[in-house]
């Protein structure tokens, strides 16, 4: 299986800083097929569903803010919010879905101070 | 727009199986993937299965051979099986839509407790 090691596992930031959020996989994720990194970000608000906010590394899905960037590639990759507001208060978590079995990063939980 | 809506109990009792539903609206289940996943009070994340537009499946092997991924789509409805449940079982499920799952259920939290 491929092993998603996720950081930091939670952080508090103020309105208007950025966070930076990191997954590291055991296996690289890169296609030689298609050059798509198949890692995907997604936010978890409480008391609510996963939502996608990034997939293939770094293509943001539709109607996601700005202020949410993936990079990263092979086995490093990274979920930055810049400008972070009240409302990004949620866990965080990577996806491989590269090979099965699909694995997550252990998640990350972010507070507004 | 596509939803996707969990149902089932939400008590189950240990060595018994656990049986959900994951009605679809708006897309139809024979077009792309459809996955199962369940997250952990604490947090972790788990992916189980998928059922794929063909009706091939793919299951997580830590799972083994108590899971099943099935469909009936003349109702657009796609359904998890596991058997043999445990307290570690205990999670909330969701079904999702997509090799990335760009749509996500509401979720359906199940207490494994005799």
């Amino acid at each position: 299986d491929i092993v998603m090691t996720q950081s930091p596992f939670s952080l508090a930031v103020s309105e208007g800083e950025m966070v930076t959020i990191n997954c590291k996989s055991s296996q690289s994720l890169l296609s030689s097929g298609n050059q798509k990194n198949y890692l995907a970000w997604y936010q978890q608000k409480p008391g609510q569903s996963p939502k996608l906010l990034i997939y293939y590394a770094s293509t943001r899905q539709s109607g996601v803010p700005d202020r949410f960037i993936g990079s990263g590639s092979g086995t490093d990759f990274t979920l930055t919010i810049s400008d972070v507001q009240a409302e990004d208060l949620a866990d965080y978590y990577c996806l491989q879905h590269y090979s099965s079995p699909f694995t997550f990063g252990s998640g990350t939980k972010l507070e507004i101070k | 727009e596509v939803q996707l809506q969990e149902s089932g109990p939400g008590l189950v009792k240990p060595s018994q199986s656990l049986s959900l539903t994951c009605s679809v609206t708006g897309y139809s289940i024979t077009s792309n993937y459809w996955g199962w996943i369940r997250k952990f009070p604490g947090n972790k994340m788990e992916w189980m299965g998928y059922i794929s537009y063909s009706g091939s499946t793919s299951y997580n092997p830590s799972l083994k051979s108590r899971i099943s991924i099935t469909r009936d789509t003349s109702k657009n409805q796609f359904f998890l099986q596991l058997n043999s449940v445990t307290t570690e079982d205990t999670a909330t499920y969701y079904c999702a839509r997509g090799n990335y799952y760009r749509d996500w259920g509401q979720g359906v939290m199940v207490t494994v407790s005799s």
